[in-house]
């Protein structure tokens, strides 16, 4: 079975703090996501990653960036993290054009 | 961008009734996709449809598609207690927009 872990299921940060978020997959998949999810919101995409140290903006990028050094990590910075970035963030990967993306449990990041 | 948005953000239905859900998105895709979430969870894959098929089944599971409307449905027949969840369609091509979500509430 395809595994994407994400590093914590839970996190609280402080302001002003800088936050990684990781997320490692297992199934050697090309291209990886991060969304956060709000009530009313949906899911909003962050960044996309499509190759090793490739990285594409998605919706909402302000406040964030990404690394990818490795085709199996995906890595979210929070530069300086701020109240409003309190969300569920989900990681997700896929192989592909017209294939089928994996999921993270997600990781609820409260910045107080 | 594109988005999937789904409708009706709610639903609440008897178990064994059908649920319908709907989804439109804004612009040209390869293919469309619905998912699953379970309360505070990771999205699950259920079903792929690409832009140049209209109808796909899996099990339960029944969805269309519409290109010249930009829209897609899904069916959950003879639904379950266990179907209660937040379903949500991905549109795109090798990257997924996703929309707010149908929360379905099946009661027994």
């Amino acid at each position: 079975d395809v595994k994407v872990t994400q590093s914590s299921r839970y996190l609280v940060k402080r302001t002003g703090e800088k936050v990684f978020l990781e997320c490692v997959q297992d199934m050697d998949h090309e291209n990886m996501f991060w969304y956060r999810q709000d009530p009313g919101l949906g899911l909003r995409l962050i960044y996309f990653s499509y190759d090793v140290k490739m990285k594409e903006k998605g919706d909402i990028p302000e406040g964030y960036s990404v690394s990818r050094e490795k085709k199996e990590r995906f890595s979210l910075i929070l530069e300086s993290a701020s109240t409003n970035q309190t969300s569920m963030y989900l990681c997700a990967s896929s192989d592909g054009l017209n294939t089928e993306a994996f999921f993270g449990q997600g990781t609820r990041l409260t910045v107080v | 961008s594109q988005q999937g948005e789904e409708d009706p953000q709610a639903l609440s239905i008897q178990e064994g009734e059908n649920a319908t859900m709907n989804c439109s998105y804004k612009t040209s895709i390869n293919n469309l996709q619905w998912y699953r979430q379970n309360s505070g969870r990771g999205l699950v894959h259920l079903i792929l449809i690409r832009s140049n098929e209209r109808e796909k089944h899996s099990g339960r599971l029944r969805v269309t598609l519409d290109t010249s409307k930009k829209s897609s449905s899904l069916l959950i027949t003879a639904s379950r207690a266990a179907d209660t969840a937040s379903y949500f369609c991905g549109a795109g091509t090798y990257k997924y927009i996703f929309g707010t979500g149908t929360r379905l509430k099946v009661l027994a």
